[in-house]
C-alpha cells in the first residue's frame, strides 16, 4: 500500500533553517510528481510545492519562493523539502501529497504530516 | 490564481439525512484534455486529509458510494446521501487545473 512519512519537523527560530523529509514507499517514486501541502494551526490547506517525477521542473507557492527550495532523490524514494529564512507564518503541519492521475496536479495520497514551528 | 469558494461553510446533520455542499471556482476547471480537474478530499479529527472524489465524480477506491459528485465548469456539488458518524470532518474542494493548486475555505460537518 502506499505510504509516505513526513520527518524533520520541529522547532526553530524565525531566520531559521529546516530540512523536511517524505520516505515513499508503495509505488514507483520515481514515475510520480509530488507536493508539499502545509495548514497552518487551525486553518485550511495551503499548497508549498510541487516537483516532476525526474526532478527537471520545480514550481513554489509566491509565499516561499526564494526562501524554500523541493529536491527527490530517486534512488531513496525520498522527497525534501530544505525551508531558510523560516517566519513565524511558516508555522504548520506540512504534508506530502503523491501527485495523481497523468498531470499529477491533484494529490491521492497524504503523508501523516510534520509539524514545524517557528518562534523565538 | 483560481479563487474556490465554498458554500456552507459549517453543516450539522441528522444521521441518515443527506447533505450537500457546493464550491464555485473563478475560472472553468475544464482541460484542454476534457477533463475537469476538480477534486474533493475529506479531513477527518486529528488526521490528514483524504481523496474521496476526483474529476468531478469518480470515486476514489475505498470510499462508500454515499459520496457522490456533480457539476461542470465553474459551479460543482458534493453529496452525502445518508450521513453517517463516521463523515464528520472538514470537506474541500479543490482545483488542479493549474498551479498552485487552491482549496476551497473548507465545510465543516457535524453530526446532531
Amino acid at each position: 500500500q502506499v505510504q509516505l512519512v513526513e520527518s524533520g519537523g520541529g522547532v526553530v527560530q524565525p531566520g531559521g533553517s529546516l530540512r523536511l523529509s517524505c520516505a515513499a514507499s508503495g509505488f514507483t517514486f520515481s514515475d510520480y510528481g509530488i507536493h508539499w501541502v502545509r495548514q497552518a494551526p487551525g486553518k485550511g490547506l495551503e499548497w508549498v510545492a510541487f516537483i516532476q517525477y525526474d526532478g527537471t521542473s520545480k514550481y513554489y507557492a509566491d509565499s516561499v519562493k526564494g526562501r524554500f527550495i523541493i529536491s527527490r532523490d530517486n534512488s531513496k524514494s525520498t522527497l525534501y523539502l530544505q525551508m531558510n529564512s523560516l517566519r513565524a507564518e511558516d508555522t504548520a503541519v506540512y504534508y506530502c501529497a503523491k501527485g495523481e492521475g497523468v498531470r499529477f496536479l491533484g494529490y491521492d495520497y497524504w503523508g501523516q504530516g510534520t509539524l514545524v514551528t517557528v518562534s523565538s | 490564481d483560481i479563487v474556490m469558494t465554498q458554500t456552507p461553510l459549517s453543516l450539522s446533520v441528522t444521521p441518515g439525512q443527506p447533505a450537500s455542499i457546493s464550491c464555485k471556482s473563478s475560472q472553468s476547471l475544464l482541460h484542454s484534455d476534457g477533463k475537469t480537474y476538480l477534486y474533493w478530499y475529506l479531513q477527518k479529527p486529528g488526521q490528514s486529509p483524504q481523496l474521496l472524489l476526483y474529476e468531478i465524480s469518480s470515486r476514489f477506491p475505498g470510499v462508500p458510494d454515499r459520496f457522490s459528485g456533480s457539476g461542470s465548469g465553474t459551479d460543482f456539488t458534493l453529496k452525502i446521501s445518508r450521513v453517517e458518524a463516521e463523515d464528520v470532518g472538514v470537506y474541500y474542494c479543490m482545483q488542479g487545473i493549474h498551479l498552485p493548486g487552491t482549496f476551497g475555505q473548507g465545510t465543516k460537518v457535524e453530526i446532531k
